[in-house]
């Protein structure tokens, strides 16, 4: 299975900024996935990087609040812009691969205060 | 949109308890059903994918059964340790690699 390295493990910001978390993988895969988890709730998917073409993003998320940049076959990004105390969810980036279909970077934990 | 249930939210058990828990999900389209595990601070880990009517999938103390006609998935954890306090996350996903995840259930083993 792939090994997935994501930064930061965490992190408290204030409203009206932007984060950027980085997953970086040990191998090339063609599709990575963006999940978030508010309290609470299920993990659910935010949008999909392909390299070399635009994200596609799930019903209630855009572009302009979750950027997404992809520039090779084992890096991704994910920003989330103008934050607010909504946003303060664990987020999560995925590859598929492995004997079980999936694996799943340690997460960032945000907290937007 | 793509409901999917998991219970009980949240399970204490104490040590050496033998314990299930259910996953439902819509039975129309079924391609593949996904269980993970989710320690806190770490990554989910994977622990079945199962795509077969009947199927049943063990991995040393905890094993999963599968009915894809009625949409149910069931967990099974046998003699609880401590160590097995996570949560647990099912999802069916189709070919195009999105998963859909339920709520989880929480288990807590007590010592």
């Amino acid at each position: 299975s792939a090994v997935i390295s994501q930064k930061p493990s965490r992190d408290i910001c204030q409203r009206g900024t932007s984060l950027t978390i980085q997953c970086q993988v040990d191998s090339q895969v063609t599709m990575m996935f963006w999940y978030r988890q508010q309290p609470g709730q299920s993990l659910t998917l935010i949008a999909t990087a392909n390299q070399g073409s635009e994200a596609t993003y799930e019903s209630g998320f855009v572009i302009d609040k979750f950027p997404i940049s992809r520039p090779n076959l084992t890096f991704s990004t994910l920003t989330v812009s103008n934050m607010s105390p909504e946003d303060s969810s664990i987020y999560l980036c995925s590859v598929e691969g492995g004997n079980y279909g999936y694996t799943f970077g340690s997460g960032t934990r945000l907290t937007v205060v | 949109i793509l409901n999917v249930e998991q219970s009980p939210q949240s399970l204490h058990v104490q040590e050496g308890d033998s314990t299930n828990f259910t996953c439902s999900f819509p039975s129309s389209n079924f391609y593949a059903l996904h269980w993970y595990r989710w320690e806190t601070a770490k990554s989910p880990e994977a622990l079945f994918v199962m795509t077969l009517n009947g199927d049943e999938k063990k991995k040393g103390r905890i094993s999963a059964t599968l009915n894809t006609k009625e949409g149910y998935s069931y967990l099974y954890i046998k003699g609880s340790q401590p160590e097995d306090s996570a949560t647990y996350l099912c999802a069916p996903g189709g070919n195009t690699g999105k998963l859909i995840f339920g709520q989880g259930t929480t288990l807590q083993v007590k010592p």
